[in-house]
């Protein structure tokens, strides 16, 4: 089966730094996702990106974070000035239409110090 | 805003017993799909059954089966025949026209020889 690539797998960065989180979605999809999961809480939706652009975003996903699909097969999200709080698993998914499952990838780790 | 409700936090049952884990939701569109999904310690999210919610009859894959009551807005998850590799945390979620998942809080499934 297709598989949504991230990378890397855990990143550990100082508290005011900028990162950038990879993903690879499945090559022919159109819809891609970040959600984000706090240790011991749900997975929370941060944005989700159609033909370009920012289709839905959450309240979590405020001026510090960032989306782009530079060149047809990655999708960032991009933390400005990372937060203590900004610690979580980060999961990319994608869908190739409306409706259909979403595809997780197997998360990047973020550690915030 | 839809929300979805796990109420149990935690359950336990013997292997190769049969577990029901419930699943509550709140919508006011009568066409949507519900999900339940997986994550073992690794973190990753497995997708275990699907359901649209225009379907009456319920979606069955192997040893899982789901209860869809959708006048009760209820999505329970039954697992027959537990196995100690079906220990990890599930997922209910649902996704309505727009394609956001909303989970819920999870609830830990601890299956014991």
């Amino acid at each position: 089966e297709p598989e949504v690539t991230q990378t890397p797998s855990h990143q550990v960065t100082q508290m005011g730094q900028e990162v950038i989180l990879r993903c690879v979605p499945i090559s022919n999809h159109l819809y891609f996702y970040w959600y984000r999961q706090i240790l011991g809480q749900k997975v929370e939706f941060l944005v989700s990106f159609y033909n370009n652009e920012i289709s839905e975003k959450s309240e979590i996903f405020d001026d510090q974070f960032s989306v782009e699909r530079p060149d047809g097969s990655n999708f960032t999200l991009k933390i400005r000035s990372t937060k203590l709080e900004d610690s979580a698993m980060y999961f990319c998914a994608s869908t190739g239409r409306i409706y259909e499952k979403l595809f997780f990838g197997s998360g990047t780790q973020l550690s915030v110090l | 805003a839809q929300t979805v409700t796990q109420s149990q936090p935690e359950m336990s049952v013997q292997e190769a017993e049969t577990v029901t884990l419930s699943c509550t939701y709140d919508t006011s569109e009568s066409n949507y799909y519900l999900f339940w999904y997986k994550q073992p310690p690794s973190r990753q999210m497995i997708l275990v059954i699907r359901q649209e919610a225009y379907k009456q009859q319920n979606a069955t894959e192997n040893r899982f089966s789901v209860n869809f009551q959708k006048a009760a807005k209820s999505f329970s998850l039954k697992i027959s025949d537990s196995q100690l590799g079906d220990t990890a945390m599930y997922f209910c979620a649902f996704r309505e026209y727009g394609n956001k998942l909303v989970f819920g809080a999870g609830t830990i499934l601890r299956v014991k020889s």
